[in-house]
């Protein structure tokens, strides 16, 4: 069993839904949670970065960790085609170390 | 702008040749990264560099090799003994001992393939 799983897709949205994307893990060392997104041909760049459970919200993203189901997630309002890209989700046990979901692939149809 | 450099952006191998992956930051982060990604299985880190002249083997160093000559620079050898060296591999840096883990920045990525 991976210690994060994360579901592939791939998602087909139309423009202005909302996207759900969710990862769970095994491990309850993990303590600091990241969304990433990947553009095709581009490397991850950061979305989200929490530390505790609860959520995190930045302009149409919010973030959502519950440490007690081991469980994150990722919406993004009102979406937009350019936010079709990969989304991987990223968590570390405090030792500057990341694992990595495989990527939820996101296609936002105008 | 500050960053992550990865050249060159595309590589070609040879059977038998070994390669090297250039990675240059300039956001003077103490520790950087060498991961693969391959279509499915999101990032599998390689090895990691906390200071100078130090570096530990990740979970697929097999094959690869890195030095740390200077905090700006992580190069990555893909060596010959590395069977299935086709992939996109990415390097990462972040700075340490802030108060818990910060999160990691990325370069753009070299692809290799083989020929």
């Amino acid at each position: 069993q991976k210690e994060v799983e994360q579901d592939p897709g791939p998602l087909s949205v139309p423009e202005g839904a909302i996207v759900s994307l969710n990862c769970t893990y095994s491990n309850s060392a993990f303590q600091y949670f990241m969304w990433y997104r990947q553009y095709s041909r581009k490397g991850p760049e950061l979305l989200m970065y929490t530390y505790s459970s609860g959520n995190k919200e930045d302009g149409r993203f919010t973030a959502q960790v519950d440490k007690s189901s081991k469980y994150i997630s990722l919406f993004i309002r009102d979406s937009q085609p350019s936010d079709s890209a990969t989304y991987l989700c990223a968590m570390s046990k405090n030792d500057y170390k990341l694992s990595f979901g495989a990527g939820t692939t996101v296609t936002v149809r105008a | 702008d500050g960053g992550i450099t990865q050249s060159p952006k595309y590589l070609f191998r040879k059977e038998g040749q070994n390669v090297t992956l250039s990675c240059e930051q300039n956001l003077n982060h103490d520790a950087m990264y060498w991961y693969r990604q391959d279509p499915g299985q999101g990032l599998r880190l390689i090895y990691y560099s906390q200071i100078v002249n130090d570096f530990q083997k990740g979970d697929i160093a097999e094959g690869y090799s890195v030095s740390r000559e200077k905090k700006e620079s992580f190069p990555l050898t893909v060596t010959s003994a590395q069977k299935n060296p086709t992939a996109f591999y990415l390097c990462a840096s972040t700075s340490l001992g802030q108060g818990g883990n910060q999160p990691q920045h990325f370069g753009d990525g070299t692809r290799l393939s083989i020929l």
